[in-house]
């Protein structure tokens, strides 16, 4: 099936870190996705991990990949006001060309 | 998002009218997708081309729209008889291969609205 969920609003302190959910269903993906959408702009790739990985870290960025729950994190360290944006998960589909993305999750940081 | 462009970035159509949407994709990629993105919502999958192929077109409504990826020139998304329903923000993406691993480069996305 092609359904991705996330929830919708996140909000954090200013130094605290970020942990932004998401469930797929689509057992045969391969990778999996982070966009980054700032307002009135277009989408801005964040990081991706392959499915045979667990775990993946770039920078304040930390992907969890859960294989078994079809669950996928995103850790954010040290959020920071820039960080505010909406974040969307997704999946590459059948191993084509097409990514099934979740509703986006708001991050909203507070000073 | 490594050189995407698509124009115009805000289209004002009025009902029955027919909407254009160009998209330039990173020069040397050979692969481009379209999404629509409606308020409040996630994208959702259009349609994926190739140099004069479409391959997936699963998410292109049946009737009024159509995409092409000519040989030479942009992707071209054309919406006929435009309706209220239509009003939204269309992103294109392009990639260099395609499949898992290889990433979709977006544009900063269209954004149609229709009186």
């Amino acid at each position: 099936g092609e359904d991705v969920e996330q929830s919708l609003f996140l909000s954090v302190r200013e130094g605290d870190s970020s942990v932004i959910n998401c469930t797929y269903t689509d057992s045969s993906s391969t990778y999996l996705y982070w966009y980054k959408q700032e307002p009135g702009a277009g989408l801005q790739l964040l990081t991706y991990i392959f499915s045979n990985m667990d775990m993946k870290q770039d920078q304040r960025l930390t992907v969890l990949l859960n294989k078994k729950d079809k669950h996928l994190s995103l850790r954010i360290a040290d959020t920071q006001t820039g960080d505010s944006a909406i974040y969307f998960c997704a999946e590459i589909y059948n191993q084509g060309g097409k990514l099934i993305f979740g509703q986006g999750t708001e991050l909203s940081v507070k000073p | 998002n490594a050189g995407v462009m698509q124009n115009p970035r805000h289209l004002v159509r009025r009902r029955g009218q027919e909407a254009r949407l160009r998209c330039s994709p990173v020069k040397g990629h050979s692969h481009v997708y379209w999404y629509r993105q409606l308020p409040e919502e996630g994208l959702k999958f259009m349609v994926y081309l190739q140099k004069e192929n479409i391959i997936d077109e699963s998410g292109m409504p049946k009737e009024r729209f159509s995409a092409e990826f000519p040989k030479e020139g942009p992707s071209i998304l054309r919406i006929q008889q435009v309706v209220r329903g239509d009003s939204a923000a269309y992103f294109c993406a392009s990639s260099g291969l395609s499949g898992g691993g290889y990433e979709q480069y977006f544009g900063p996305g269209t954004r149609l609205t229709v009186t």
